[in-house]
Order: structure tokens, then C-alpha cells, then sequence
């Protein structure tokens, strides 16, 4: 059962647009969420991050908005650059502890 | 580079062999955690370990076992290798337990083939 989805595999969107990607979960038990970005031949890195509490964290140009009610959240990138080609990951702790449930991913594809 | 290093980066061997694959959380990280990443099932939660201790199992096998030594660092022990096993195994590492404001940095993975 996959408590975490991310329902699109790819994106391919224009250099200097918005890029929004997208996370669903089902757990309504999760009250922290986190994007990890990864780069081929590379481990994912921390991206951002949102408590439960909030509805809205911004990071330069990255914002990612939780709308609980609806368990949905996703992550925005303004303006979209071309070292934002990468795979985006959701993810909420809950895999046991402190371990994170990981979405399948979305492979971001910045087009010049 | 996040500071966590993993060995050996590629391993190859064959079905029913056993395995070890190393990892060197960040300096001063007392958390290590596992993650296995395999095509069909995405990054998937394995084990924590903290200071030593085992603190949380997630989705892992009987077949696989880990530890923390002294020095921090972590082994992960994967035996009765099958075809399935295929993958890139992810180690992390944070500073302390729990999840707010401890982000996880994570190592450049090993990637497993059974043949």
C-alpha cells in the first residue's frame, strides 16, 4: 500500500516557467513532509520542508503548499532553470521512526 | 557531496551469496539509516540505527541485517541473495533521532546486481 504517490513519472517544462509538482498521501497520521531532489549517480538531497501546521514554505525560488484537508501537496519552482533537472521526491516520515516514506518520484525535464 | 560515503559503488555477484556494504555517516551524524531503491517498489525504508543501537525496522528482510560500530559506521549484511535483491542501497545519515529539523544527508548509494 503506497502511503506516498506521486502520479506523474515525468514533467518536462520550459526554462524560466513554473514547474509544479505534485504528492498525494493517505496517511493522515503524517505531519511532516519533505521534497528530496536527486541527480543521476547521485543520493537525494534535502530540498524543503513543511510541518502539518502550515499551509505554506517558501525557500527561494522554491515553495511547497499543503492542503490537508484534501491530503495533497505540492512543490513549486519559480523560475524553472536548467540545473532543476532532477527526479523530485515526496516523502513523510513514517516508514518506522524516523524513516521516510518516499514517493516513486517525478523526473523533472527543463526544457531550453 | 553530502559527507556520507558509501562502498563499494558497484557490487556484482550471484544468486545465494552473501554480501556487505558500507557506509560512513557525516561527522558527528549519530543516526544511520538504510534505504533500499529498486525499479518497481521506489526508495523504501530498511533500518535505523542510533549511537550503536538499533532504533527502527522498516520493510526489511530476514535475510538482511545491519549494524552500527563504535566508529558511527554502518554495514549492512544482505545473505540468500536473489534476483530481486537488484538495486541501489542508500545510507544516510542525521545528527540525532526524530524527524523535525534532523534532515537525513544521504551517500551516493551502491548499486547491487545479482546475477
Amino acid at each position: 500500500d503506497q502511503q506516498v504517490k506521486q502520479n506523474s513519472p515525468s514533467l518536462s517544462v520550459q526554462e524560466g516557467r513554473i514547474s509544479i509538482l505534485n504528492c498525494d498521501y493517505t496517511n493522515s497520521m503524517f505531519d511532516y513532509f519533505l521534497w528530496y531532489k536527486k541527480y543521476p549517480a547521485e543520493g537525494p538531497t534535502f530540498l524543503i520542508s513543511i510541518s502539518s501546521i502550515k499551509d505554506k514554505n517558501e525557500d527561494g525560488r522554491f515553495t511547497v503548499f499543503l492542503n490537508k484537508s484534501a491530503k495533497h501537496l505540492s512543490l513549486h519552482i519559480v523560475p524553472s532553470q536548467p540545473g532543476d533537472s532532477a527526479v523530485y521526491f515526496c516523502a513523510a516520515p513514517g516508514g518506522g521512526a524516523d524513516g521516510l516514506t518516499f514517493g516513486k518520484g517525478t523526473h523533472l525535464i527543463i526544457q531550453p | 557531496d553530502s559527507g556520507v560515503t558509501q562502498t563499494p559503488k558497484h557490487l556484482i555477484t550471484a544468486t545465494g551469496q552473501r554480501v556487505t556494504l558500507r557506509c560512513s555517516p557525516r561527522s558527528g551524524d549519530l543516526s544511520v539509516y538504510w534505504y533500499q531503491q529498486s525499479l518497481d517498489q521506489g526508495l523504501q525504508f530498511l533500518i535505523q540505527y542510533y549511537n550503536g543501537e538499533e532504533r527502527a525496522k522498516g520493510n526489511i528482510l530476514e535475510r538482511f541485517s545491519a549494524q552500527q560500530f563504535p566508529d558511527l559506521h554502518s554495514e549492512l549484511n544482505l545473505s540468500s541473495l536473489e534476483l530481486g535483491d537488484s538495486a541501489l542501497y542508500f545510507c544516510a545519515s542525521s545528527v540525532t533521532t526524530g524527524y523535525l529539523y534532523n534532515e537525513q544527508f544521504f551517500g551516493p548509494g551502491t548499486r547491487l546486481t545479482v546475477l
